[in-house]
């Protein structure tokens, strides 16, 4: 069953601006996760947050996590054209098998 | 090198027909996912092996049978396809208990029946 919506659905924007993109899931989480889909290619794992970190960074890339809320959002600054693609969160629930749960995606948009 | 391939990349077949769709990896992982992305680009998990042995078997169609000839492989062959069997399907892997470093995706195969 589908576990995250994120939000929005589409994105557009001129480079150089921020980007940010929200997940929100339903059950409790070991960790999220949020990968990148480039047009007709596969995906591609960008950052993990574990349930027990609120925030973490990797490059442009700044994630955060609120548990109590079951969400999650995705940041991406001084945004390049480069950075057109779908991004998807995905959730590694807890007390289930090891898989992971996509959301349909945020069709991000960055415009030079 | 690729580090999770699949072939073919394209696949074009008519209804009723019988296909496979092979995965291979060469990252040294023991779990391996068939995922299956809709038109509508939802991801659904469709199988998954650990070791050779299926641990997910998501509702899936008994025409869909995947087969795992080693940790390093896994296939998925479809039965009599029908049309609503179009869709992008992935391969991925990743190392059981350690998911903390993501999937590894596959580039995928296109499947159109028609």
């Amino acid at each position: 069953s589908q576990q995250g919506e994120e939000d929005p659905q589409a994105l557009s924007i001129q480079e150089g601006e921020n980007a940010t993109m929200n997940c929100s899931y339903k059950t409790s989480i070991n960790n999220l996760q949020w990968y990148r889909q480039n047009s007709g290619r596969g995906l591609v794992h960008l950052i993990l947050i574990r349930s027990n970190e609120r925030e973490k960074h990797s490059g442009r890339l700044r994630v955060t996590l609120d548990t109590s809320k079951k969400s999650s959002s995705l940041l991406i600054t001084a945004s390049r054209a480069a950075d057109t693609a779908s991004y998807f969160c995905a959730t590694d629930n807890q007390g289930g098998s090891e898989k992971l749960v996509f959301g349909k995606g945020t069709k991000l948009t960055v415009n030079p | 090198d690729t580090a999770v391939s699949q072939t073919p990349k394209y696949l074009v077949t008519q209804m009723g027909n019988d296909k496979s769709i092979k995965c291979e990896q060469n990252l040294g992982h023991d779990t391996m996912y068939w995922y299956k992305q809709d038109s509508k680009k939802f991801l659904k998990i469709m199988f998954s092996y650990n070791n050779k042995e299926l641990i997910i078997n998501e509702t899936v169609p008994n025409r869909f049978s995947p087969k795992s000839p080693d940790k390093a492989h896994l296939n998925l062959h479809i039965n009599s396809l029908e049309l609503g069997d179009s869709a992008v399907y992935f391969c991925a892997s990743s190392v059981r208990g350690q998911g903390l470093r993501g999937y590894t995706f596959g580039s995928g195969t296109r499947l159109t029946v028609v």
